[in-house]
């Protein structure tokens, strides 16, 4: 089956120093999907990438899809407190139906 | 946050008795999704459904089963709950075809001693 790979696991960083987390799947996608989990919260829809190549902003935050659709990157600039929480990537399998998401990357903020 | 509500929110049972938990949504989509949540392993779906009484499995579904009579409501059921069944469960909704965006619930963190 589909496999979704995220690093780091985890990720420390000074408040104010960049950060970024790494997704690659074992199979190429037609869309990948980014969420943000704070601490003891659900997980929260922030972004979807559809084309090859495709980059979005929102913010600090800067979303990547690779050309080949296999992977993908979300790189936060000047990390805040409040970025702390656990980023998931998530891609399409089974025609669609389902959603098959990354370990997740931890990023601890310290102020 | 889009209307999911999730019951219980917290739950302990003993091994081997069923627990059944529920997710109501008042958004009238048509996809809804229940996965669980543990350290190392990030969020793994259990089963999902595309409309009622219309469910299939997902990557984790040994041990649960679901229901959907209405809409509104997805009832995962686990029939003899074990250890290795504690967990943080989530339901997520969606709208759409080809993946569009879930919305989840508050979660349910269901202990099983």
């Amino acid at each position: 089956g589909q496999q979704v790979m995220q690093i780091p696991q985890y990720q420390h960083v000074q408040e104010g120093e960049d950060f970024t987390t790494y997704c690659n799947s074992s199979t190429t996608l037609s869309n990948i999907q980014w969420y943000k989990q704070r601490p003891g919260g659900h997980p929260v829809f922030l972004i979807q990438l559809v084309k090859s190549g495709e980059v979005k902003k929102q913010k600090r935050l800067t979303f990547q899809f690779g050309e080949a659709k296999k992977n993908s990157s979300l790189h936060i600039t000047a990390t805040q407190t409040t970025d702390v929480g656990t980023y998931f990537c998530a891609g399409p399998y089974n025609a669609g139906n389902m959603l098959t998401f990354g370990g997740g990357t931890r990023l601890m903020v310290k102020p | 946050d889009a209307g999911i509500t999730q019951s219980p929110r917290h739950k302990v049972t003993e091994t081997g008795t069923p627990v059944t938990l529920r997710c109501h949504q008042t958004e009238n989509h048509r996809y809804m999704y229940w996965y669980r949540q543990d350290p190392g392993h990030g969020l793994r779906l259990i089963h999902y459904s595309y409309g009622v009484k219309d469910t299939d499995k997902g990557e984790v579904s040994d041990g649960y089963s679901v229901s959907r009579s209405k809409t509104e409501d997805f009832l995962l059921t686990l029939e003899s709950a074990t250890s290795s069944q504690t967990s943080v469960y989530f339901c997520a909704i969606s709208g759409g075809q080809e993946m569009t965006p879930l919305h989840f619930g508050n979660g349910t963190r269901l202990t099983v001693t």
